[in-house]
């Protein structure tokens, strides 16, 4: 299964700047999905980004806020723009094992921001 | 209704114990099942998978699949303080276009 390295693993960030997060994956995979875990809770789900097309983002996330870039079967960015102290959480990128999601997920290994 | 349902703890046993984690899913056309373990402030880490009815083992690990009760377990033997960690059921099928939906979570905790 696919091996993802993930950076910056933590950042203490000013508020109104921005954040870009970076997933490396070590083979193609066609989807790649980015999460969000707050302290002491479950995964949701922000977007899930496919190569050459626009991510499709969940309830609640919009593009302005959380813009992602797929440039190619092995990488994925994802921006926290314009940070406010509520943007303080665990970031996750995790892609399908195989050709689709019926093995499951791999996760990178997160980044965990602070906005002060 | 959640679409994958989890008691969220925290769960607590004692060394060497079996600890039983349930989750109960709502989409009976789901066909693949995973439970990850998480320990605190680190990622998901995929340790067991089970596609079919019945008993999955691997080492201390038993995973239990009842389609028909919509239901699937996770069974540690002989509980080791390391495994104290939050362990996520998640359930993929056709309906969710083998996308993931990740129950909260059960929060175990095994005391020495």
């Amino acid at each position: 299964s696919a091996v993802i390295s993930q950076k910056p693993s933590r950042d203490i960030c000013q508020r109104g700047t921005s954040l870009t997060i970076q997933c490396q994956v070590d083979s193609q995979v066609t989807m790649m999905f980015w999460y969000r875990q707050q302290p002491g809770q479950s995964l949701t789900l922000i977007a899930t980004a496919n190569q050459g097309s626009e991510a499709t983002y969940e309830s609640g996330f919009v593009i302005d806020k959380f813009p992602i870039s797929r440039p190619n079967l092995t990488f994925s960015t994802l921006t926290v723009s314009n940070m406010s102290p509520e943007d303080s959480s665990i970031y996750l990128c995790s892609a399908q094992r195989g050709v689709t999601g019926f093995y499951g997920y791999t996760f990178g290994s997160g980044t965990r921001l602070t906005v002060v | 209704q959640k679409e994958v349902e989890q008691n969220s703890g925290p769960l607590s046993v004692p060394e060497g114990a079996i600890a039983s984690l349930n989750c109960t899913y709502s989409d009976r056309v789901s066909q693949s099942f995973f439970w990850y373990r998480q320990y605190s402030g680190k990622s998901p880490e995929l340790i067991m998978s089970i596609y079919s009815n019945g008993d999955k083992e691997d080492g201390r690990f038993t995973a239990q699949l009842n389609k028909a009760s919509q239901y699937v377990s996770l069974l540690i033997r002989d509980s080791q303080p390391s495994d104290s960690a939050t362990y996520l059921c998640a359930v993929t099928g056709p309906n969710a276009g083998n996308m993931l939906t990740f129950g909260g979570g059960t929060r175990l905790m095994v005391k020495p």
